[in-house]
């Protein structure tokens, strides 16, 4: 079955970019997507991407993927306080499917 | 902006007692899912749900769990007869547009 795979902390200053990572191994994959869970709060869909793009950007966040090494990553410019959070790679193979998603990373910004 | 909504958002119960988690889904959302996700760990798929009827169900979802959509609006899962290791955080999610919105979830606590 499908495996996510994400790096568990990321320590970051505020103002710094942050790179978050994420690999899979099932290559249908086709819709991936990052979502953000706050402490005690559920998971807020931040952005996606389709496996027919490399990139997509939406402000501050930037989506990379790689599909040949099956590489997703979400990278936050400027990273504020408020970004503090964990976050979630999932991915399905259709956009009405079932999602598997990562451990989730820990993300901590420094002031 | 349209939100998926989940009561109640912590729910106390005690083992092998029967217990209703409630969400409304997004209105004009057709594919309908549960998640858990135990304390610490992944966010796991239970259900998936498309015109009235079950059409994915992973291996936690067995014979103790049941999906209804009563009334067109609400969406719920009962869990029979609850086990200690029920115990997490219970995520209703609805799919429209590529996009998966997910609730605030409901925190169930088996004693």
């Amino acid at each position: 079955g499908e495996d996510v795979e994400q790096s568990l902390f990321l320590s970051v200053r505020e103002g710094d970019s942050s790179v978050i990572n994420c690999t899979y191994t099932d290559s249908s994959s086709t819709y991936l997507y990052w979502y953000k869970q706050e402490p005690g709060a559920g998971l807020q869909l931040l952005t996606y991407i389709f496996s027919n793009m490399d990139m997509k950007q939406d402000q501050r966040l930037t989506v990379l993927l790689n599909k040949k090494d099956k590489h997703l990553s979400l990278r936050i410019a400027d990273t504020q306080t408020g970004d503090s959070a964990i976050y979630f790679c999932a991915v399905s193979t259709d956009s009405w499917g079932k999602f598997q998603f990562g451990a989730g990373t820990q993300v901590v910004v420094t002031p | 902006e349209p939100e998926v909504t989940q009561t109640p958002s912590h729910q106390v119960t005690q083992m092998g007692q029967e217990v209703i988690l409630r969400c409304v889904p997004i209105s004009n959302h057709l594919y309908f899912y549960w998640y858990r996700q135990i304390l610490g760990q992944k966010v796991e798929f239970l259900v998936s749900f498309y015109n009235n009827e079950i059409s994915e169900k992973s291996e936690i979802f067995d014979d103790q769990f049941s999906v209804e959509r009563p009334d067109g609006s609400n969406f719920t899962l009962k869990i029979r007869s609850t086990k200690l290791e029920d115990s997490a955080m219970y995520f209703c999610a609805s799919s429209g547009n590529n996009e998966q919105f997910f609730g605030p979830g409901t925190r169930l606590t088996v004693l």
